[in-house]
């Protein structure tokens, strides 16, 4: 079973919201990513974690918030985002390193 | 850093029809993949391919890492096929996976 979990599928938010963007994930893999995809752009990552430790942070603002409870979930929590930061958010894990990435179907932020 | 180059942008094609897409990169890379993410966003890997070539039914991939290229082939093709189709690298530190800037493929009945 390749697949990683993503909900929602759709978030629409103000503001002023606080919003949590959840991943799951059960190949056993001990990576998994964020990134961020604007409409006719390829995905930019955000952050990466590996073994349960926040490991990359691309200068992504404070107001996106990464959470690993375990090895399974990924969670973004948001908060007082901007408009520019409608996008596709997709989650990704791997094995580990550079082994090959699988993608959740992504949410669907829209930020009003 | 690494950059991840990819051509045509744009390739429409009838059903039935042949095509290459092309992936260049800057630099050595490490663990080349292919993607086709369809038009609800879904990310679907195509192939992991750092050298060599593979084929998965109409679909094939061949990497020339010595000279930093990849094309991806799609065999007779379906509207099905349509969407953006990228390639990614890690870089070298191996922390982070690099996407190009895509090819949008539309196939018409």
């Amino acid at each position: 079973d390749t697949e990683v979990t993503q909900t929602p599928k759709h978030l629409v938010m103000g503001m002023t919201n606080k919003k949590s963007l959840k991943c799951e994930q059960h190949m056993g893999h001990r990576a998994m990513y964020w990134y961020k995809q604007k409409a006719k752009k390829p995905p930019e990552l955000m952050f990466v974690y590996s073994y349960e430790k926040l490991s990359i942070n691309e200068s992504v603002p404070s107001r996106f918030s990464p959470e690993c409870p375990n090895s399974s979930l990924l969670n973004l929590h948001l908060h007082a985002l901007q408009p520019e930061d409608s996008a596709l958010y997709l989650c990704a894990s791997s094995q580990a390193g550079t082994d090959t990435q699988y993608f959740g179907p992504g949410t669907r932020l829209t930020v009003l | 850093g690494i950059q991840v180059e990819q051509s045509p942008p744009d390739l429409i094609l009838q059903e039935g029809a042949n095509s290459t897409l092309r992936c260049n990169f800057s630099d050595s890379v490490n663990n080349l993949q292919w993607f086709h993410q369809n038009p609800w966003g879904q990310l679907i890997n195509l192939f992991y391919i750092p050298s060599g070539t593979k084929q998965n039914g109409r679909l094939s991939a061949t990497t020339v890492a010595t000279e930093r290229y990849s094309l991806l082939y799609i065999s007779s093709s379906q509207t099905t096929d349509s969407g953006v189709y990228f390639c990614a690298a890690y870089n070298q530190a191996g922390t982070a996976l690099i996407f190009g800037k895509g090819t949008t493929l539309s196939v018409s009945s």
